[in-house]
Formats: C-alpha cells, sequence, structure tokens
C-alpha cells in the first residue's frame, strides 16, 4: 500500500511566489492533517480536516490555505510565500480521530528565498 | 494552556545502554499520550500510546513508557538501545480544543547512538 503520498519531495520558491503541496491517502481516511516541521519548535499543526469538503485552523494557520474537495486528497496553498514559510511539511492522516493512529507521508522540505 | 514539554534536546547513549526519554505534560484531565519516532528523512511513526488502564505501556521495538500522573511525565524507557534507534523522537498529547481533538507535539529529543 502507498499510504499518504506527499508531492513535491523538495522545492524552492522566491519571495511572492504561490504553491500547492499535494497530499494523498489511500487507506479511506476521514482526518487529514497538514504540520510543518522547525529545528527546536517539534511539529505545529497548520490546518486539518475532518471529512471531505471540511477544513479548520490548526495552531499557526496564517499565510496557508487549504482544500479538501475529495477524500484522498488534501492541498496545502501558499498564495505568496515568504521566507519564514521555509520548512518541512508532513501530511498525516487518521481514520477518524488524532488519538488514533496517525500516518505521516514522508515530509516536503520547501525553501523560500 | 495544555503543553508538552521535551526538556533534553539531544541525548547520546552508547549501544546496548538503557535509555530513558522524558516528556512532560501540561493538562487538565486524563491525556492521551502519544509517542512518535522520526528517523531521518522520513515522517513519523507511532510508538505507542497510553489511553487509559495499566500505566505501563508497550510498544514497537522493544520501547515502553509509563504514564505517571502525579509527575504529569509519560517517559519513553528501553532496556538494551540499537544502532538503529537513532533517530528523533517525539512526545505528543490530544487537545480537545473546538470540539475537535488535535494532536500537540513536543519539541523533539534527538538521539545518538555510539558504537
Amino acid at each position: 500500500n502507498a499510504g499518504v503520498t506527499q508531492t513535491p519531495k523538495f522545492r524552492v520558491l522566491k519571495t511572492g511566489q504561490s504553491m500547492t503541496l499535494l497530499c494523498a491517502q489511500d487507506m479511506n481516511h476521514e482526518y487529514m492533517y497538514w504540520y510543518r516541521q522547525d529545528p527546536g519548535m517539534g511539529l505545529r499543526l497548520i490546518h486539518y480536516s475532518v471529512g471531505e469538503g471540511t477544513t479548520a485552523k490548526g495552531e499557526v494557520p496564517d499565510g496557508y490555505n487549504v482544500s479538501r474537495l475529495k477524500k484522498q486528497n488534501f492541498l496545502l496553498g501558499l498564495e505568496s510565500a515568504a521566507p519564514s514559510q521555509t520548512s518541512v511539511y508532513f501530511c498525516a492522516s487518521s481514520y477518524d480521530r488524532p488519538y488514533e493512529k496517525l500516518f505521516f507521508g514522508s515530509g516536503t522540505q520547501l525553501s523560500v528565498l | 494552556a495544555q503543553s508538552v514539554t521535551q526538556p533534553d534536546i539531544h541525548i547520546t547513549v552508547s549501544e546496548g545502554a538503557s535509555l530513558e526519554l522524558r516528556c512532560n505534560y501540561s493538562y487538565g484531565a486524563t491525556p492521551y499520550l502519544f509517542w512518535y519516532v522520526q528517523s531521518p528523512g522520513q515522517g513519523l511513526q507511532l510508538l505507542l500510546k497510553y489511553f487509559s488502564g495499566d500505566t505501563l505501556v508497550q510498544g514497537i521495538k522493544g520501547f515502553e513508557a509509563e504514564f505517571k500522573r502525579s509527575q504529569s511525565s509519560f517517559n519513553l524507557r528501553k532496556p538494551s538501545v540499537h544502532w538503529s534507534d537513532a533517530a528523533e523522537y517525539f512526545c505528543a498529547v490530544v487537545l480537545i480544543s473546538g470540539g475537535y481533538n488535535k494532536l500537540i507535539f513536543g519539541a523533539g529529543t534527538r538521539l545518538a547512538v555510539h558504537p
């Protein structure tokens, strides 16, 4: 099984550019999440979704937008990238609740110059 | 506010030695607690979790953790460390906010293993 797949794996942007990160899961999970990981700060929740067509803000939502048009996909958008958004981004999913097991993708390394 | 603290940023142990990684939480109710491990260049993998019941929980790869309510702690242990255990370890707690449950992570502890 593929599990949770993130694309792309690496990306370099210039300040002000936009991009979309794609997360796809093939486990029929209801919950999906986007986290960012920064040194010394662990993982911080950006946005999450509890089902198709739903999204909600996490701890650090500013500068990001998300969409969950299909159950298996969760998109993270940066409309105008800033250097502060340089980070490693992880997508995760769980069957129905976050205190069940989360399955993580392998991450996207994003650099904003 | 609910939070998770991992006091040790880096820990180095010798292969075969015992290991204890510390985790403290701040939470009003009985927490749901987790330990995840992240190998270099990979996503996170669940090691073990505590919801209720027996305060000593067993996980994968020979790890265990003990919930101590009096100390607000959930420390991870392994009796004999292998070189393949070198990774970053994250403690996490479920936060209930606005009707939804969200998983909040500590800052992580990076484990190095000397041969």
